[in-house]
């Protein structure tokens, strides 16, 4: 199995920051079959970002991916209140997983 | 807009099985993979398994392939997930999803149920 070891765990920021979020994979994949989740809690996971880099329906333009082979990035340009959440990667080229999270929280 | 409805939470002893239903409505049921998707307390999303309806096959990661059931009617664009032999551990929430792009396990999930609680006690 592909395991995605998100850093860091925790990243406390303020609103109006940037924030930029880690996934590391443990084997390369040559594809863009990388997925970023927001979660709050009590909620299920919401699509961000799919194909490493394309913004799903109706997610601001602060938000972007990037990346390719074992290291992917989820940034967050100018932080919003209602981006305080935790934020998961996921792989789907081989079966899917999901990382462990990072939790971002308010400053 | 498509929705995904989920049955309530259930309370099972160990041993016992569950199902948990997903109805699917504002989209087209049948050529979107349905994945289940639990998540433990605290602990990051793990996929189960998903079926396609229109070919009814089923993909099921190989930590559940010996006690999980997935199944989907067509008719009342319903899709199940049936765990068998359940163990302390198994206590999650566990969520139905479906994939973003017709005809394939292999997607990112664009639209997830509210989950299901799923509590194994004796």
């Amino acid at each position: 199995d592909i395991v995605l070891t998100q850093s860091p765990a925790t990243l406390s920021l303020s609103p109006g920051d940037r924030a930029t979020l880690s996934c590391r994979a443990s084997q390369s994949f040559g594809s863009k079959s990388l997925a970023w989740y927001q979660q709050k809690p009590g909620q299920a996971p919401r699509l961000l970002i799919f194909g490493v880099s394309s913004r799903a329906t109706g997610i601001p333009d602060r938000f972007s991916g990037s990346g390719s082979g074992t290291d992917f990035t989820l940034t967050i340009s100018r932080l919003e209140p209602e981006d305080f959440a935790v934020y998961y990667c996921q792989q789907y080229r081989s079966s899917h997983t999901f990382g462990q999270g990072t939790k971002l929280e308010i400053k | 807009q498509v929705q995904l409805v989920q049955s309530g939470a259930e309370v099972k002893k160990p041993g016992s099985s569950v199902k948990v239903s997903c109805k699917a409505s504002g989209g087209i049921f049948r050529s979107y993979a349905i994945s289940w998707v639990r998540q433990a307390p605290g602990q990051g999303p793990e996929w189960m398994g998903g079926i396609i309806p229109m070919f009814n096959i089923t993909d099921y990661a190989q930590n559940f392939q010996d006690r999980l059931t997935i199944t989907a009617d067509e008719s009342t664009t319903t899709a199940y997930m049936e765990l068998n032999s359940l163990r302390f551990e198994d206590t999650a929430v566990y969520y139905c999803a479906r994939g973003g792009f017709s005809g394939s396990f292999y997607v990112s999930f664009d639209f997830w149920g509210q989950g299901t609680l799923v509590s194994v006690s004796s």
